[in-house]
């Protein structure tokens, strides 16, 4: 079946750099997401990859392998708001999105 | 005002009651979705409209009852629930229905049922 697979939690502290990994088994593949949920709040949009690379976005950048089925978030600077799960989804051929169970980030001072 | 609004926040109901969760978006979007969200498990798809039609069921049982009545509003009715239907439940929209767009969630409807 299709899966993701990603830490279930991640410690880091404030001020340091974090990579979050993502790796995806799927039918297919039309692009990755990644999104930010803080805890009691609603998910939100952080990134979309659909070819090799790496995309950088302020304090976080997102690459993507398509051929080893692999995806980071990386996170600079670290903030104690940046504390919250970060979820990582694929489209497959169908343009079904699979989830994955998500990790959480806990940054210490 | 956030894109995505759902009501109520919290709801404890039994397993013989009956009540609706509310979802409204104010971004002008075709799609919209009810996940089911449990912890330390994937976001489950439950049901998606896209123009108002129910276009995915994804194996939802029935006491879990969806409606459109237009493409800003979605509602989740429930009947009969049992305990393991606890969870959050998060209403999202987005532009098209084939995923390749963004998602807009609202922050959800945190379900115990007792």
């Amino acid at each position: 079946g299709q899966h993701i697979d990603q830490p279930t939690e991640m410690t880091a502290t404030e001020g340091a750099i974090v990579q979050i990994n993502c790796t995806y088994q799927t039918s297919g593949f039309n692009g990755l997401f990644w999104y930010q949920q803080h805890a009691g709040e609603a998910p939100t949009f952080l990134s979309y990859n659909v070819l090799d690379g790496l995309e950088e976005k302020g304090r976080f950048s997102s690459f993507l392998s398509r051929s080893k089925g692999y995806s980071y978030l990386l996170l600079k600077e670290l903030q104690m708001k940046d504390s919250a799960s970060y979820l990582c989804a694929v489209i497959d051929s169908n343009y079904q999105l699979i989830w994955g169970a998500g990790t959480k980030l806990i940054i210490k001072p | 005002e956030t894109g995505v609004t759902q009501t109520p926040r919290h709801l404890v109901m039994g397993m013989t009651n009956k009540k609706s969760l509310k979802c409204e978006q104010h971004l002008g979007h075709n799609a919209m979705y009810w996940y089911k969200q449990s912890a330390k498990k994937p976001l489950e798809l439950m049901f998606v409209y896209n123009f108002k039609e129910q276009t995915e069921n994804n194996s939802v049982p029935s006491r879990f009852s969806p409606e459109c009545p237009n493409s800003s509003h979605l509602f989740l009715h429930l009947h009969t629930l049992q305990p393991e239907d606890s969870a959050l439940y998060l209403c999202a929209s987005s532009q098209g229905r084939d995923n390749t767009g963004e998602l807009f969630f609202g922050e959800g409807s945190r379900l115990t049922v007792l």
